[in-house]
């Protein structure tokens, strides 16, 4: 089955923890993007990729950083930098089409 | 700077009437535009694009219109659903892959 998929669902990290987020697609699709979601609120661009090897920042980086070595593979690591990390986390995946499609997300919660 | 906007947070509308969502950006090098339904707690899914060169799409119940002098488009879903309710987001596509969300419209049609 093709489609992208996060993991874990469910994420608890204690204060100062660096913790990783998966996300890995078997679409074949160059172009890879990190969001969170607050309540409430719309999805916020943290990082996004359009090749193995490339990656940008997008509007809220600051306290994350990702890696792309595989196309498949586009892991976030959510650092003691970042200030307020409780969020919900979606990663998307996109083609030659405009579209992207996403995962079914990570609740992260600080404990 | 918020360059997709969702100016208004919810939207109620009976069942088999016409739900209209609105849209409105700043930037005007936007090539693509994107309509997303998002049910709490999972990521969101795909509902139709528009190209920037073109001003109607259609795909079933949902059509979309781009309006690109007033910078501003629109979702129309036709007859409205009860299964339609959940929060609409609308995205554009700038150069470079990159995604910019809006806020998110929350509609909930009543039977």
């Amino acid at each position: 089955d093709g489609g992208i998929t996060q993991s874990p669902k469910y994420l608890f990290r204690k204060e100062g923890q660096n913790v990783t987020l998966s996300c890995e697609q078997n679409l074949n699709h160059d172009a890879m993007y990190w969001y969170r979601q607050d309540p409430g609120q719309g999805l916020r661009l943290i990082y996004y990729s359009q090749i193995v090897n490339d990656f940008q920042k997008g509007d809220i980086a600051e306290g994350y950083s990702v890696s792309r070595e595989k196309k498949e593979s586009f892991p976030l690591t959510v650092t003691s930098a970042q200030k307020n990390p409780t969020a919900f986390y979606l990663c998307a995946s996109g083609g030659v089409e405009a579209e992207a499609f996403f995962g079914q997300g990570t609740r992260l919660t600080v404990v | 700077d918020q360059q997709v906007k969702q100016n208004s947070p919810s939207l109620s509308v009976q069942e088999g009437r016409i739900s209209i969502l609105n849209c409105d950006y700043t930037n005007s090098m936007f090539d693509y535009f994107l309509w997303y339904k998002k049910y709490p707690a999972e990521g969101p899914t795909f509902l139709i694009s528009i190209s920037s060169i073109k001003d109607k799409n259609e795909d079933g119940r949902f059509t979309v219109f781009l309006n690109k002098s007033a910078k501003h488009l629109s979702l129309h879903i036709v007859p409205s659903q009860p299964g339609d309710s959940a929060v609409y987001f609308c995205a554009a596509r700038q150069y470079g892959n990159k995604l910019v969300f809006g806020a998110g419209t929350i509609l909930r049609v009543k039977s």
